[in-house]
């Protein structure tokens, strides 16, 4: 099946650990991003990649640091995890400035820190 | 104010109606989106416009760049389309990222 896929889908884990989230696409897009979820379903960006290369990178606390190894992976590692780090993120991907091509997204992971 | 709003925050409607989401931006843009997020959360992407009018099955999408406005309407409404639907922007440059209306909770009554 053609698609985003992240893993994974829930994780709990408590205060100050680390944890790392996972995403890849087989669509062939160039582009790649990660999206916050927060608690009243407010979809804001955080990163996004271009072939390997960061081209975004929001007001993001420096605990969070992205990672792509090719353009079909970009994964998420979030240091010393806090309780407001508690979230669902959406990785996505899309074809930079191509006119037919939408976004296609993830189907969540659900942060949760205790 | 944000960049992208949407009315109403929430709807209510019986089966069979005809629904109206409205979006208002206030940016330039490259294209606008209409997403759909489920119950169950996942986020499936319904139209890509950047102009005129497109239609998916029911779902029916229009955008006026003049006016900054769009809308979804969907016809014959149905309790399957109860969703959060999410208007978003994307202003071309710098990756494409998407800049999000607040969404719209729909819930269709059989």
């Amino acid at each position: 099946d053609t698609a985003v896929s992240q893993t994974p889908k829930y994780l709990v884990t408590q205060m100050g650990n680390d944890k790392s989230i996972k995403c890849e696409q087989n669509l062939g897009h160039d582009t790649m991003y990660w999206y916050k979820q927060d608690s009243k379903k407010f979809l804001k960006i955080m990163f996004s990649y271009n072939n390997k290369e960061l081209i975004i990178n929001e007001t993001v606390p420096n605990r969070f640091s992205p990672k792509s190894p090719d353009k079909a992976h970009l994964n998420l590692h979030i240091n010393s995890l806090e309780l407001g780090d508690s979230a669902v993120y959406f990785c996505a991907s899309s074809l930079l400035g191509g006119e037919d091509y939408g976004y296609t997204f993830g189907s969540g992971t659900r942060l949760t820190v205790v | 104010k944000n960049e992208v709003e949407q009315s109403p925050q929430n709807l209510t409607a019986q089966e069979g109606e005809f629904i109206t989401i409205n979006c208002s931006y206030s940016v330039g843009i490259s294209a606008l989106h209409w997403l759909q997020q489920h119950p169950g959360g996942g986020i499936v992407s319904l139209f890509m416009l950047s102009s005129g009018k497109k239609k998916h099955g029911r779902l029916i999408a229009t955008i006026n760049i003049q006016e900054k406005h769009s809308s979804l309407h969907i016809t014959a409404s149905h309790p399957r389309d109860s969703a959060v639907y999410i208007c978003a922007v994307g202003k071309g440059a710098a990756g494409n990222k998407l800049t999000f209306g607040g969404g719209t909770r729909v819930l269709v009554k059989p």
